[in-house]
């Protein structure tokens, strides 16, 4: 059974750094990508960055030298870290996988998602 | 960054036969993918590769479209249908859609 889930503070303060776990099982990390994507209260998804399975990482370049993505394959674990957090970043935090029998790369899978407010 | 513009809501009744549009600003190929999300929840998967159903989702939900126009339609939409849709491209660096809610009369 496929899962993700999102740990994390519900709370963080200007400026400081924001650290979420996704914590999966039922699949490989060394087998599929994830992802993570974030949505304002009220808004849209906005990607963020992807682990892929070979371990590299890619990043939207609007989060700039903010956003870090790392991986520890023993423990079936992908981590966020963005520093210099500012009120816009204050959204739900998700982690998915990308789907690779699909002929495209959908996100089949999601966790639930941790909502973090950025707090002066 | 590809842009995916979404008309932001629709008002249907159940029964009727709704279309979702999904216009990409620049070809995506058919690496175009649909997401209904419930207020609280996470997105869910429903259309990948434009027109494929995703596995256990109603066949009342059904995609189309290549290139820069997507549609998703609902047909007969029901009342738990309530939600708001986005398309998501996989052809370049993911990007999402604003959204469509869509609501029942």
């Amino acid at each position: 059974q496929v899962q993700l889930k999102e740990t994390g503070p519900d709370l963080v303060q200007l400026t400081q750094t924001l650290s979420i776990t996704c914590t999966v099982s039922g699949f490989s990390l060394t087998t599929y990508n994830v992802h993570w994507v974030r949505q304002p209260p009220g808004k849209g998804l906005e990607w963020m960055g992807a682990m892929w399975n070979g371990g590299g990482t890619d990043y939207n370049s609007a989060f700039k030298s903010r956003l870090s993505i790392s991986r520890d394959t023993s423990k079936s674990q992908v981590f966020l870290k963005m520093n210099s957090l500012q009120t816009d970043d204050t959204a739900k935090y998700f982690c998915a996988r990308q789907g690779i029998n699909y002929g495209s790369y959908p996100f089949d899978y999601w966790g639930q998602g941790v909502m973090v407010t950025v707090s002066s | 960054d590809t842009v995916l513009t979404q008309s932001p809501a629709l008002a249907v009744s159940p029964g009727e036969r709704v279309t979702i549009s999904c216009r990409a600003s620049e070809s995506v190929s058919t690496g175009m993918h649909w997401y209904q999300q419930k207020p609280g929840q996470q997105p869910k998967l429903l259309i990948y590769g434009a027109s494929n159903l995703e596995s256990g989702v109603p066949a009342r939900f059904s995609g189309s479209g290549s290139g820069t126009d997507f549609t998703l339609t609902i047909d007969p939409v029901e009342a738990d249908d309530t939600a708001t849709y986005f398309c998501q491209q996989s052809w370049n660096d993911p990007t999402f859609g604003g959204g469509t809610k869509l609501e029942l009369k």
